[in-house]
């Protein structure tokens, strides 16, 4: 079982809709929990980013963290066609120094 | 100039040959980092360096070695290419727990 699990999709959503992405994990010593927005041909960019449990909102975006379940999630409000991208959820440990585990991504698509 | 650039950005090579892919960043971080993607399979690390002293072993090393020449020089070889390790591959560098990623290098193995 990997550490980190999250489905790879493809979604596909009319603009405006809400999206929510979701991963679960394994390892209950995980604590910093992130967000990544992939564009095609391009790396990975920091979206999201959360400390332990709770909620986190940045403009469209939400963030929301569960670690009673194992469970977060981006939600992403009123879609655009740019929001277009694979999203990945990323995760450590406090004592893993910044090394990141990653889920497989999920490719979104909003179509017009 | 981009904070983490990759070269090559494409790379076709036969089997059994050596390959090495450059990274450098001007973020004046400590930690660099390779990954490779496959389709389904997300990111899986490689190899990770918290300084230039201190290089560790990732999920997948196997069949790969790196050398980090400086704080801001990462490079990962291939020292006898299999097709299997055709991929995208990615440097990174982080201050704590924010990456920030090069543009990737697309490796095909023939």
């Amino acid at each position: 079982q990997k550490e980190v699990e999250q489905d790879p999709g493809p979604l596909s959503v009319p603009e405006g809709a809400i999206v929510s992405l979701n991963c679960t994990y394994s390892n209950s010593a995980f604590q910093y929990f992130m967000w990544y927005r992939q564009y095609s041909r391009k790396g990975p960019e920091l979206l999201m980013y959360t400390y332990s449990s709770g909620n986190k909102e940045d403009g469209r975006f939400t963030a929301q963290v569960d670690k009673s379940s194992k469970y977060i999630s981006l939600f992403i409000r009123d879609s655009q066609p740019s929001d277009s991208a694979t999203y990945l959820c990323a995760m450590s440990a406090y004592n893993q120094g910044g090394k990141l585990i990653f889920g497989q991504g999920t490719e979104l698509s909003v179509k017009p | 100039d981009a904070d983490v650039t990759q070269t090559p950005r494409n790379r076709i090579t036969k089997t059994g040959k050596r390959i090495m892919l450059e990274c450098s960043q001007t973020k004046g971080h400590d930690r660099m980092y390779w990954y490779r993607q496959d389709p389904g399979l997300g990111l899986r690390l490689i190899y990770y360096s918290f300084d230039v002293k201190d290089i560790n072993k990732g999920e997948i090393s196997d069949g790969y070695s790196v050398s980090r020449q400086a704080q801001a020089k990462f490079s990962l070889s291939l020292e006898s290419a299999i097709p299997n390790q055709t991929a995208l591959y990615f440097c990174a560098t982080s201050d704590n727990y924010g990456y920030t990623f090069g543009s990737g290098t697309r490796l095909t193995v023939v």
